[in-house]
């Protein structure tokens, strides 16, 4: 199975703040990559798709990137609805496999 | 506009059975694959299971094959997860969702709000 390394775990910003969160492949993936955002008691929601992709609705702030088998996703300007847990996902190969996660709290 | 709704979580002992279903309204269901991701308990995302527009590919994480039945009913814009031989680690929350695109590898753009399903004694 691919493995899907998301660091860091946690990460404390403050409002307008910008952060990076990365996400490390095992083996190469091409750009089958989407990121996602999770709120408590939610159903995940897609912020970016096929790695650099803006799903539509969801904010320009919100900018993924890829260089070979690291991907990130870049948060600019940080809002207040933009804390939340972030989510990378590889579609590449059979099973599809998440990254562990990266819960952006307040500072 | 489109909406997913799971059903038919619950508490179910340790070896018992369960069947999941996700009913889905606003979007041509026949057109697109469709999957199940859960996530235990303050844990986080795993993906289960997927189907294809026709029912004629399935596949499967490891840890639920022969035990999981992914299946759709494209008349009733329905999709089904039937759960057997359910372990503790199965508890999860269960949440339906589509692909983006018309393949099977491709990103989940539209998401249910999930069904609890609990395996206990």
């Amino acid at each position: 199975d691919i493995q899907m390394t998301q660091s860091p775990s946690a990460l404390s910003a403050s409002i307008g703040d910008g952060v990076t969160i990365t996400c490390r492949a095992s083996q190469r993936i091409s750009n089958y990559l989407a990121w996602y955002q999770q709120k408590p008691g939610k159903a995940p929601k897609l912020l970016i798709y096929k790695a650099s992709n803006l799903e539509s609705g969801v904010p320009s702030r919100f900018i993924g990137s890829a260089s070979g088998t690291e991907f990130t996703l870049t948060i600019t300007r940080l809002q207040p609805e933009d804390f939340a847990t972030y989510y990378c996902q590889q579609f590449h190969d059979y099973p599809f496999t998440f990254g562990q996660g990266t819960k952006l709290e307040m500072k | 506009e489109v909406q997913l709704a799971e059903s038919g979580g619950g508490l179910v002992q340790p070896g018992g059975s369960l069947r999941l279903s996700c009913g889905v309204s606003g979007f041509t269901f026949s057109t697109h694959w469709m999957n199940w991701v859960r996530q235990a308990p303050g844990k986080g995302l795993e993906w289960v299971a997927n189907i294809n527009q026709d029912g004629t590919e399935k596949y499967y994480v490891d840890s639920v094959k022969g035990r999981f039945s992914i299946s759709r009913d494209n008349d009733k814009s329905s999709m089904y997860l039937q759960l057997n031989s359910l372990r503790a680690e199965d508890t999860a929350i269960y949440y339906c969702a589509s692909a983006r695109g018309f393949g099977g590898y491709d990103s989940l753009d539209y998401w249910g709000r999930g069904t609890l399903v609990t395996v206990s004694s």
